[in-house]
């Protein structure tokens, strides 16, 4: 059974708009969440992160929201840019687990010029 | 710094033939991961090296999938025989400390 789910396969926005991708995770230990973002053909790499003792962690563009009660979690891009187009994975880890990390199955992100 | 290298970038070969991946992690990185992407989902842990120890590899498949790491440098991870549901995405992941994964590029297999 799937512990982190991105239900939405793909989203398209405009440039300038804001980009807001999904993750729901299941299991309460996890303590660590990362989004990464993959381009084709190369690995995925790292965007930003934020421990379950926060709600929010923002970077440049990038801000990541943590509902615990609701073991869901947010990414918000604003504003979009065409480079921004890229499959964003959610991604957590549990303390104690060697930091292996338990990937959702990402979403598409296209950004419209 | 030199990234994550992975070798080769694809390979196709035939159902039951033997295929061997190779990862270069990053110049004294101890933690080494395999993680594997098959048809479009989500990307999956394989195992986990610490120097040349398996910590974890409760990820793999079956015991037709073998990886080292002899020396605690570079792992290979061998398929062998290879079946059609081994094809996806094998991904090489490197970590000195904290959460810092680097991933390589990965190394796309294709079973026919």
């Amino acid at each position: 059974d799937q512990q982190v789910k991105q239900n939405s396969p793909s989203l398209s926005v405009q440039e300038g708009r804001i980009s807001i991708l999904n993750c729901d995770y299941t299991n309460s230990m996890f303590d660590y969440f990362l989004w990464y973002k993959k381009y084709p053909a190369e690995g995925p790499t790292f965007l930003i992160s934020i421990s379950s003792i926060k709600d929010k962690n923002e970077d440049g563009r990038f801000t990541v929201f943590l509902n615990k009660s609701a073991k869901h979690l947010s990414l918000h891009i604003v504003p979009s840019q065409p480079g921004d187009s890229a499959v964003y994975f959610c991604a957590a880890s549990a303390s104690g687990s060697a930091r292996q990390l338990t990937f959702g199955s990402g979403t598409q992100l296209t950004v419209l010029p | 710094e030199a990234g994550v290298t992975q070798f080769p970038s694809h390979s196709v070969i035939e159902k039951g033939q033997t295929v061997t991946l190779r990862c270069d992690p990053i110049s004294g990185h101890d933690n080494l991961y395999w993680y594997r992407r098959v048809m479009g989902k989500e990307i999956k842990f394989l195992l986990h090296f610490v120097k040349e120890s398996k910590q974890d590899e409760s990820g793999m498949p079956n015991n037709r999938f073998l990886a080292e790491r002899t020396g605690g440098t570079y792992s290979t991870l061998k398929v062998q025989p290879a079946e059609l549901e081994d094809s996806g995405v094998y991904f090489c992941a490197s970590r000195a400390g904290g959460y810092g994964y680097t991933f390589g590029s990965g190394t796309r297999l294709t079973v026919v």
